[in-house]
């Protein structure tokens, strides 16, 4: 399997626009998490579904940010509109119910709203 | 509030010279203690998942040991290529893990 697969890998913006980060989960998975990561605050657990659905979003920090999931193969993570405090690296991490809750991580998308 | 505090925040090591990272926490209801490692630009990769106090597991140079309050990852002989960013985390009684700020370890030849 070519494990979770994050995209882009680097998105730089202007204030004020959108930005859609897209995630693709480990086939089999049922479990699907958004992380963003920076240095002072480390990783941050934002949304998590399972089966396809949210089931916790209380780490999302404001109504500018939103996370779908369609179909078990893809989920999107949309910041609009985005501000230069968004700046950090996102992560998508995917787990499979049977794993004890071994979660395995994208590389991650690096955004940098300017 | 559940709390993961990770300890040194930076550790230099000698090639050879053998060390230990702690993580401590404060969670009610702990279901297990999970530890990652991460390079610079990747995501975090699982290394060990401890469930009880007492519980220990190996893997190379690494060694993690659990308590009631705290987490060893204890790294023998380490080599560079042991250089990364050592996360963990702490699973409660739900399906989410929170995470410590991790420690940045650097291992010189």
């Amino acid at each position: 399997d070519a494990g979770v697969i994050q995209s882009p890998r680097h998105e730089v913006t202007e204030m004020g626009q959108e930005v859609t980060l897209r995630c693709k989960p480990i086939s089999g998975h049922d479990y699907l998490f958004w992380y963003r990561q920076t240095m002072m605050r480390g990783l941050e657990l934002l949304i998590y579904f399972n089966n396809n659905v949210p089931i916790d979003d209380s780490g999302m920090p404001e109504d500018r940010f939103s996370a779908k999931m369609p179909n078990a193969s893809f989920s999107t993570l949309k910041i609009q509109p985005s501000e230069p405090r968004d700046s950090a690296v996102y992560f998508c991490a995917s787990s499979p119910r049977s794993s004890g809750n071994i979660q395995y991580f994208g590389a991650g998308t690096r955004l940098s709203v300017l | 509030e559940d709390q993961v505090t990770q300890s040194p925040e930076a550790l230099r090591l000698q090639e050879g010279e053998s060390s230990s990272l702690n993580c401590s926490y404060t969670v009610s209801g702990l279901r297990g203690l999970f530890w990652y490692r991460q390079d610079p630009g990747k995501g975090p990769e699982f290394l060990f998942t401890l469930y009880s106090a007492g519980e220990e597991k190996e893997k190379e140079r690494l060694k993690a040991t659990l308590t009631k309050k705290e987490s060893f990852l204890h790294i023998t002989a380490p080599k560079p290529e042991d250089s990364a960013t050592y996360l963990c985390a702490v699973l409660r009684n739900t399906d989410k893990l929170i995470f410590g700020t991790g420690t940045r370890l650097q291992v010189f030849p």
